[in-house]
């Protein structure tokens, strides 16, 4: 069974205090591995998708990395919009099309 | 990127009513769409993959007769709740990849279900 664990459950920051979130998986044979935002009371928001250990990815203050056992997601300089719930989703090669399993995530809180 | 709507954003009825909550692909097609729920505090649970043309593939544990899906079209899909009870209470979330040539999955905005 596919699994993601994500950490921590919740980070507070400083605005401008850089840190990382982390993401653990276990997937028989990862298709893809996939970064989502959350806002409260909305729908994830696409960030990155990443296909093989080594890969990154960059968009504004974020970056994603992906290693064979777990992904993380870089936040440089954050700045309080940058608050949100941090979602990691992993797909695996050979099963049902496109399905997802999701990590209970980590709420990012930037304060001012 | 691509876009995903819901309708109703938030629904509220009585206990042993049906509710109908509609997923709509804006700007793509899409011959699968997922439905996912969601409760406080927790993580996205895949409730079921909704195929436009034929039936609804669900998870273990959902029951499809209380879970109605229907994939009327290329733009859209409806998840009807029926005899709704509190428990049934959620975030309800679709999602539909916008491009076979990758796998990425767009989510509409959801759907706040309270069932008194």
């Amino acid at each position: 069974e596919d699994q993601v664990t994500q950490s921590p459950e919740a980070l507070r920051l400083q605005e401008g205090e850089s840190s990382s979130l982390n993401c653990s998986y276990t997937v028989s044979g990862l298709r893809g591995l996939f970064w989502y935002r959350q806002d409260p009371g909305k729908g994830p928001e696409f960030l990155f998708t990443l296909y093989s250990a080594g890969e990154e990815k960059e968009k504004e203050r974020l970056k994603a990395t992906l290693t064979k056992k777990e992904s993380f997601l870089h936040i440089t300089a954050p700045k309080p919009e940058d608050s949100a719930t941090y979602l990691c989703a992993v797909q695996a090669r050979g099963g049902s099309n496109y399905k997802l399993t999701f990590g209970k995530g980590t709420l990012l809180t930037v304060n001012p | 990127g691509a876009v995903v709507s819901q309708h109703p954003s938030w629904v509220i009825c009585k206990s042993g009513t049906s509710v109908k909550i509609e997923c709509r692909s804006l700007d793509f097609q899409a011959t699968t769409m997922f439905w996912y729920r969601q409760f406080p505090k927790q993580s996205l649970m895949l409730m079921a993959t909704s195929n436009e043309g034929s039936k609804a593939t669900y998870e273990q544990g959902v029951e499809k007769d209380k879970f109605l899906i229907n994939h009327a079209s290329l733009t859209l899909s409806t998840l009807t709740v029926t005899s709704a009870h509190p428990e049934d209470s959620s975030f309800y979330i679709c999602s539909a990849p916008a491009d076979r040539n990758t796998d990425t999955q767009y989510f509409g905005p959801g759907t706040r279900l309270t069932v008194l």
